[in-house]
């Protein structure tokens, strides 16, 4: 069964220190991955994914994420945090292999709570 | 472009009132539509998705139902609300490609009293 795991609830970060936020998955194939921001009261935006190729991505609004095959790990990151990046953000997959039926659709972590003080 | 509108933005319903909830997507045909449901800002529960006219599937036994009259429109329904039935409801699409993401829209803040 596809899993992903966001073992962190929150992460508080100082504005100008890197940040992570972690992510870790578990699919039977080989995944497309996935990393969603959402703030308060909207929708989830795209921020960016990794289908195949180089392992780290880059994606909207200056993050990142690494793709890590050994790991099982998808860690979104940013070299230098904003105030304005305080948000939730999900991490997904989707089996690239067993996507027909509900097996297409992504699978989403419960998100991570993230905190930029300035 | 594409574009994903979602509506009404909040609602405030009685217990056994019903419930419709609509979304349609321009610029783009034939995409995959889904319904999710997101309760206490955290988990994303799929609800439905469909991938062409008239055809819905259900990925949880709930008091809601889906249907898409037309290609790019979703529509959420309910003949009675619970008080179970609040939450912030999701509709996204996405291509029919497998490695294409989601598109969402701004959500409904349903709340039944």
């Amino acid at each position: 069964a596809q899993s992903v795991a966001q073992p962190e609830d929150q992460v508080n970060v100082a504005e100008g220190n890197p940040l992570t936020v972690k992510c870790t998955y578990s699919v039977s194939g080989n995944p497309y991955l996935f990393w969603y921001v959402q703030y308060p009261n909207r929708g989830l935006q795209f921020l960016l994914k990794y289908i195949t190729g180089d392992n780290l991505v880059k994606g909207s609004y200056g993050f990142e994420a690494e793709f890590n095959k050994s790991q099982t790990s998808f860690h979104l990151k940013k070299p230098s945090a904003l105030v304005s990046d305080s948000a939730l953000y999900f991490c997904a997959v989707r089996d690239r292999v067993n996507y027909g039926g509900s097996q297409g659709n992504l699978i989403f972590g419960k998100g991570t709570k993230l905190s930029v003080k300035p | 472009s594409q574009t994903i509108h979602q509506w009404p933005a909040t609602l405030v319903q009685p217990v056994g009132s019903p419930l419709s909830l609509e979304c349609t997507v321009e610029g783009t045909s034939n995409p995959n539509l889904y319904w999710y449901r997101q309760a206490a800002g955290r988990g994303l529960q799929l609800l439905f998705y469909s991938v062409g006219i008239g055809q819905i599937s259900s990925e949880v036994p709930q008091n809601l139902s889906a249907s898409r009259p037309q290609d790019r429109q979703f529509i959420l329904s309910s003949k009675k609300l619970l008080l179970s039935d609040s939450g912030f409801y999701l509709c996204a699409w996405r291509e029919g490609a497998h490695n294409s993401p989601l598109h969402f829209g701004n959500g409904t803040r349903l709340t039944v009293t």
